[in-house]
């Protein structure tokens, strides 16, 4: 099993949707988490850090749940421009060991 | 103010040669990580410094694999020699510092195909 997984993709979604993606995580001493954007053929981009309480960043929501060891993303009224790969992030503690989730592809169409 | 970067952007070059790939961390940024990403690894950590002293080096692949960073500004990875299954992407990245709870700057990467 892998320490980070994340839904398999690829999400296909009309513009205006409202998508959501999962990531759990194995290591119960992570101790911080981040979600990244990759676009095609680009470096890995930070979009949010995830906070125990939640947040929130325009249309984009993340979330973390310590006790079931899962992290969330929703991003409501998609854009086109947010097609893209959205990679689940955990760091742990004692060395800074990231580890980066294999990502989820979505498409969002016109 | 200027990111990380890297050279080359594109590497192609046959097997059993010796591959440098360049990376300049952020002004100010003690932490410096080098990454491979491929489509059937996905984005794997290979080997992280803090102020210029390896830390972890559990993620780099095998002996051919070496990584310095002689100074604050600068860092290689070196493959000696090289093989066709190195062929990926190889990305760069750094942060203010070693705590756990600051993200990432990632470099442009370099596109390494090796024939």
């Amino acid at each position: 099993r892998k320490e980070v997984e994340q839904d398999p993709g690829p999400f296909n979604v009309p513009e205006g949707a409202t998508v959501a993606f999962n990531c759990t995580y194995s290591n119960s001493a992570s101790q911080s988490f981040f979600w990244y954007r990759q676009d095609c053929r680009k470096e890995p981009k930070l979009l949010m850090s995830v906070y125990s309480s939640g947040n929130e960043d325009g249309r984009f929501t993340a979330q973390l749940n310590r006790a079931s060891q899962y992290i969330s993303l929703l991003i409501r009224d998609s854009k086109l421009s947010d097609s893209a790969t959205y990679l689940c992030v955990v760091n742990r503690g004692g060395g800074f060991k990231t580890i980066f989730g294999a990502g989820t592809r979505l498409f969002v169409k016109a | 103010d200027a990111g990380v970067i890297q050279s080359p952007r594109h590497e192609v070059t046959e097997m059993g040669q010796e591959v440098t790939l360049r990376c300049k961390p952020i002004s100010g940024h003690n932490s410096l990580f080098w990454y491979r990403q491929t489509m059937m690894r996905g984005l794997e950590l290979l080997i992280y410094f803090n102020n210029n002293v390896p830390i972890d080096d559990s993620g780099m692949p095998e002996d051919r694999f070496s990584a310095k960073m002689p100074n604050a500004s600068f860092s290689t990875l070196k493959i000696q020699p090289s093989e066709p299954r190195d062929s990926a992407v190889y990305f760069c990245a750094s942060t203010p510092g070693i705590s756990s709870n600051q993200p990432q700057h990632f470099g442009d990467g370099t596109r390494l195909s090796i024939l």
